[in-house]
């Protein structure tokens, strides 16, 4: 993996259908992974920011994890509801990069009732 | 002010025009950002700023120019705009006094499109 890759590009489920995506990043000089929950028309929120391998870090009904051996992190969201729906973005740092983060293209997700 | 604002929030600009897009944050975060939003390519970014008086590149750093003069202003200049800059440009901002991985904060973002 040179780059930070997301998939899917974009997910559509029905309300109360739990889903999941993957960021992978390359895994040397790893130092932090972000995700950002990002509304149309509004600006990137952070959700969670997780630097060790085995992290797990939940708020509410969505929790991530991350593997920095293999370079992937994933999102679950529980129970999806309509104000679910937005794009995920993860921004992965590197050592040496400062506060630099390098993101994935996203995945847009429409939860539908 | 409360987080960060961006100005102006849209701009048409013709080709070849100067153009300065400004970014205020009042979180005293010594860390600031410039990042691009284009369709398929997700945030990519221009230039950054660990601290007052440095500024660095990110990934698309040509026709573009940063100054960061102090803690709260971080302006991004574009000396003679063109097409290919019409994009969609956030500013953020993180404190990594503490810690060198906080999330970063988003402005509202300013649309530009060059003609």
């Amino acid at each position: 993996i040179l780059n930070v890759e997301q998939s899917p590009q974009s997910l559509h489920v029905q309300e109360g259908d739990s889903t999941n995506f993957t960021c992978s990043f390359p895994s040397s000089n790893f130092y932090a992974l972000h995700w950002y929950r990002w509304e149309t028309a509004k600006s990137p929120e952070a959700l969670f920011v997780m630097t060790l391998n085995g992290d797990e870090k939940k708020k509410g009904r969505i929790s991530a994890t991350l593997n920095t051996k293999e370079g992937y992190s994933y999102l679950y969201i529980k129970g999806s509801q309509p104000e679910d729906s937005a794009t995920y973005l993860c921004g992965r740092g590197f050592t040496g990069g400062g506060n630099k983060l390098t993101f994935g293209t996203g995945t847009q997700l429409k939860v539908e009732l | 002010i409360a987080g960060i604002t961006q100005a102006p929030t849209s701009q048409i600009l013709a080709a070849g025009r100067r153009m300065t897009l400004r970014c205020t944050q009042d979180m005293r975060h010594n860390a600031m950002y410039w990042y691009r939003q284009d369709l398929g390519l997700g945030l990519r970014l221009i230039h950054y700023s660990n601290t007052a008086g440095t500024t660095g590149k990110g990934e698309v750093p040509d026709g573009y120019s940063v100054s960061r003069a102090n803690t709260d202003d971080f302006p991004l200049t574009l000396a003679s705009a063109v097409p290919s800059q019409t994009s969609v440009y956030f500013c953020a901002s993180s404190d990594s006094k503490q810690a060198r991985f906080d999330e970063q904060f988003f402005g509202p973002g300013t649309r530009l499109t060059v003609l």
